[in-house]
Order: C-alpha cells, then sequence, then structure tokens
C-alpha cells in the first residue's frame, strides 16, 4: 500500500504562470487535507476535501486558489497567476475516517522566480 | 474554533537529557490530539495520538504524551535525547468536524 503521493516534488513556475499540485491519497482513504508551510510558520490549513466536495476551505485564499477532488484521480491544488509570496511547500495529507491518523506525503516545494 | 499552541520555537538538550516539548490545546469538544515529526526536507510522520483512552500515550522512538484535561496540555517527552530525535515536531488537535489544526512546530536541536 503506497503511501501518499505528492507530484512533483519540486515546481518552478515564473510569476502569472499557473501551479498544479497533484495528490494521490493512500488507497482507501477517501478525506484529503493540503496545507502551506512556510518556514518558521508551522503548518497553516488551506483545504479539507472528501471525494467530489469542498468540506471546509477556510485556509484557502480567496483568489486564484483552487483544490478539488474529483470521483477518479488524484487531487488537484491549483494556483493561478503565481506570485513570489506563493512559494512555500504545500503538503497533502489523507485519512480513512474521522479522528484517525492523517497520513502526509513529501510535500511539493513551489519556487516563483 | 480549536487552536494549538507550541511554547518554544527551539529547544536545545544535551544528548541523552530529558525531552520536553509544549503543547497546549484550545477545543470546545473533547479532542483527539497528535504530535507529528518532519526531518528535512520529508513530510510529516506520526509519532502518537490521543483519542479518550488512556491519558498516557506511549509512541514510536520512545517518545510518550500525557494528556491533562485540568491544564489543557498534551506536552511531549522522551526519558533520553538521541542525535537521530533532531527534527521539527508539531501537535495537532482535531475535532468532530475532522479539520486538523496544527501548532507552529518546534524544533528540537540534540548537542553531542
Amino acid at each position: 500500500n503506497a503511501g501518499v503521493m505528492q507530484n512533483p516534488r519540486h515546481l518552478v513556475r515564473r510569476r502569472g504562470q499557473e501551479a498544479r499540485l497533484r495528490c494521490s491519497p493512500m488507497k482507501g482513504h477517501s478525506h484529503v487535507y493540503w496545507y502551506r508551510q512556510l518556514p518558521e510558520e508551522g503548518l497553516k490549513f488551506m483545504v479539507y476535501l472528501q471525494k467530489e466536495n469542498i468540506i471546509d476551505e477556510s485556509g484557502m485564499p480567496k483568489e486564484r486558489f483552487s483544490a478539488e477532488f474529483p470521483k477518479e484521480g488524484p487531487s488537484i491544488l491549483r494556483i493561478q497567476q503565481v506570485v513570489r509570496g506563493d512559494s512555500a511547500a504545500y503538503f497533502c495529507a489523507s485519512r480513512s475516517g474521522p479522528n484517525t491518523e492523517a497520513f502526509f506525503g513529501q510535500g511539493t516545494r513551489l519556487t516563483v522566480v | 474554533a480549536q487552536s494549538v499552541t507550541q511554547l518554544g520555537s527551539h529547544v536545545s538538550v544535551s544528548e541523552g537529557a530529558l525531552v520536553l516539548l509544549r503543547c497546549n490545546y484550545s477545543s470546545s469538544v473533547p479532542p483527539y490530539l497528535f504530535w507529528y515529526v518532519q526531518y528535512p526536507n520529508q513530510g510529516l510522520q506520526l509519532l502518537l495520538k490521543y483519542t479518550s483512552a488512556a491519558t498516557l500515550v506511549k509512541g514510536i522512538n520512545g517518545f510518550e504524551a500525557e494528556f491533562k484535561k485540568s491544564e489543557t496540555s498534551f506536552h511531549l517527552t522522551k526519558p533520553s535525547a538521541h542525535m537521530s530525535d533532531a527534527a521539527e515536531y508539531f501537535c495537532a488537535v482535531s475535532d468532530r468536524n475532522q479539520k486538523v489544526t496544527f501548532g507552529t512546530g518546534t524544533k528540537l536541536q540534540v548537542i553531542p
């Protein structure tokens, strides 16, 4: 049973481009979370999704950011028109159900140049 | 709303000394609490979790944590630090809405 898979591990984008970050949860996990990590700031919750539904997006910036978790395929975090401040590590986690352990991917490190 | 506060963004201990990383939580309902460890350029790995069973929870790598409701605390301890324990540690709380909220992390340095 593979763990949570995130790709790419490293992503470089120029200002104004789009960034797409992918997350394949563990087999059997239908709960997916996205977090952003900046140095010295810990993990900031962005969005919580279940299959085809956004459950909690209270941590998502109002503009340029969107997330989906389709019935088939990985969860996608999309950042449009990236700016330098979007540079960070983005982590995905998945769980099988309420109050179970969240398993993390190794993250995607986005650099905006 | 739930939250987690980790006191001390950096902690240094000597090899063989006691490790104590502090975590206080705020939750309107009985919480589920977790400690995770993150090594450089890696994702987070679960150390241990509290889910309303025993208040003293034992985890991997010799770590344990005690849930104290009266103090709203869930401090992480290890009797004797090892060089390989150097990493960043995150406390987290989960409520019935299933949102997992993390603290800002504590970087543990182990001095030979």
